[in-house]
């Protein structure tokens, strides 16, 4: 196991809801990432967070927004919810000091109806 | 173009032979690079590093070429175990951090 938990695991949304996920990071990792998966598909980079900062982040509208805490653990937020953001969520943590090397948790499933 | 483009899938093999995976990548900026496995409704879990000096790790060797902006993992004696799919992904640091996954390429090993 990565260290990495997720919750919830799975939920399912109406259109026009908002979500938050969270993610709690591997201890000793200062840096968070997340990622959109459809079904099919490669992970999608949505952004990064640092040491509280956001320090990249993909082609996702300003709808998905996010939030990390001093203790590293981190929020992803998701308004007015279309059936297209129906995916898995990952969230990855790393260290600087490895690499950047990402270790995934087990996801959470969103269904929007 | 996608920033990053792996051989479409699936890959069919027999047990015991050995198979080759390509990954092209198009900014030359990249700064790191990496093979994950993910397994059916399960999270990417990390395989190894790409270095240009090459990496081993028992029957899987990776290899990075950054004037042909290649990536490649090749298998050899292939197990039914290693039935996943496997994505190629690469760290972008300017601008901004990236990380780009491939769209993966699914590989079954059967008896």
């Amino acid at each position: 196991e990565t260290g990495v938990t997720q919750s919830p695991t799975h939920l399912i949304k109406t259109r026009g809801q908002q979500v938050t996920l969270r993610c709690s990071s591997q201890s000793g990792h200062n840096t968070v990432s997340w990622y959109q998966q459809a079904l099919g598909q490669g992970p999608q980079f949505i952004f990064q967070y640092y040491r509280e900062e956001e320090n990249g982040r993909g082609n996702f509208p300003p709808r998905f927004s996010g939030l990390q805490f001093p203790n590293y653990s981190s929020e992803l937020n998701v308004n007015a919810l279309e059936l297209d953001d129906s995916a898995l969520y990952l969230c990855a943590s790393s260290s600087d000091r490895e690499e950047n090397i990402q270790y995934f948790g087990a996801g959470t499933r969103l269904s929007v109806l | 173009r996608k920033e990053v483009e792996q051989d479409p899938g699936p890959f069919n093999v027999p047990e015991g032979a050995t198979v080759a995976f390509n990954c092209t990548y198009s900014n030359s900026a990249s700064q790191s690079f990496f093979w994950y496995r993910q397994d059916c409704r399960k999270e990417p879990k990390l395989l190894m590093s790409v270095y240009s000096s090459g990496n081993e790790d028992g029957r899987f060797t990776a290899q990075l070429n950054r004037a042909s902006q290649y990536i490649s993992l090749l298998i050899r004696d292939s197990k039914l175990s290693d039935s996943a799919t496997y994505l190629c992904v690469v760290n972008m640091g300017t601008g901004g951090f990236k990380t780009i996954f491939g769209a993966g390429t699914r590989l079954f090993v059967k008896a």
